[in-house]
C-alpha cells in the first residue's frame, strides 16, 4: 500500500513570494489533514478535511493561508504571502475513516521543508 | 482543552539497557493517546495507540506502552534500547469531539542511544 504522498520536499522562497504544496493521501483515506511542525515543537493542525469539506481551520491564519480538496482526493495547501516565521515543515497526514472513526491511526507523509528568507 | 507535555528534551540510554520516554496528558473526556517516531528528514512513523481496554500496549519496533488514568501518564518504553532507535519521540492525544479527530502533540523527546 502506497503511503501519503507530499511534494515539494524542499521549498527556498522569499518573503511575500506565495509557495503551494501538494499532499495525496493513502488511496481511500477519507480524513486529510495539514499540520505545521516549527523547528523543536509538535506539530500543529493547520486544517483539517473529510471528503471535500472543511472540518476544523480554527487554526489556519486565512489572512495568508488557504487550502482546497476539491474532489475529495489530493489537496493543496498554499501561503500567499509568506512571512519569516512561516518557515517550518508542512506534514500533510490522512486516515481512512469519516466519521465515527476516532480511534483510527494517522498516516503520516515525509513533509515539505520550507525556509523563507 | 487538550495537552500533553513531554517533561524531557533529550533522553540517554546505552544500548541493551531499558529506555523509558515519559509523557502526561490533560484532557475533559476519555484520551486516546499515540506514539509516533521521527527520523532525520522524515515524517512521523506510527509506533502504538491506546484507545481502551489493556493498560499495557504493544506496538512496532518492541516499543510497549503503559496507560495510567490515575497519573494521567502514557509512558513509553522498550526493554532493550538499540541504537537505531535514536529519534526523536512525539506523544500525541485526541479527544472524541465533533468530529475534530485532528491529534494535539507534546514537544518532542530527543531519545540518543549510545554504543
Amino acid at each position: 500500500e502506497a503511503g501519503v504522498a507530499q511534494s515539494p520536499r524542499y521549498k527556498i522562497i522569499e518573503k511575500r513570494q506565495s509557495v503551494a504544496f501538494w499532499c495525496n493521501p493513502i488511496s481511500g483515506h477519507a480524513t486529510l489533514y495539514w499540520y505545521q511542525q516549527i523547528l523543536g515543537q509538535g506539530p500543529k493542525l493547520l486544517i483539517q478535511f473529510q471528503n471535500n469539506g472543511v472540518v476544523d481551520d480554527s487554526q489556519l491564519p486565512k489572512d495568508r493561508f488557504s487550502a482546497e480538496r476539491l474532489k475529495g482526493v489530493d489537496s493543496t495547501l498554499k501561503i500567499q504571502p509568506a512571512k519569516l516565521e512561516d518557515s517550518a515543515v508542512y506534514l500533510c497526514a490522512s486516515t481512512l475513516l469519516g466519521s465515527g472513526g476516532a480511534t483510527d491511526t494517522q498516516y503520516f507523509g515525509p513533509g515539505t521543508r520550507l525556509t523563507v528568507l | 482543552a487538550q495537552s500533553v507535555a513531554q517533561p524531557e528534551d533529550q533522553v540517554n540510554v546505552a544500548e541493551g539497557n531499558p529506555l523509558t520516554v515519559k509523557c502526561t496528558y490533560s484532557v475533559s473526556g476519555n484520551p486516546y493517546l499515540f506514539w509516533y517516531v521521527q527520523y532525520p528528514n522524515r515524517g512521523l512513523q506510527f509506533l502504538l495507540k491506546y484507545i481502551t481496554g489493556d493498560n499495557l500496549v504493544k506496538g512496532s519496533y518492541g516499543f510497549e506502552a503503559e496507560f495510567n488514568k490515575s497519573q494521567t501518564s502514557f509512558h513509553l518504553k522498550k526493554p532493550s534500547a538499540l541504537v537505531s532507535d535514536s529519534a526523536l519521540y512525539f506523544c500525541a492525544v485526541r479527544v472524541m469531539d465533533t468530529g475534530r479527530r485532528a491529534l494535539t502533540f507534546g514537544s518532542g523527546t530527543r531519545l540518543q542511544v549510545q554504543p
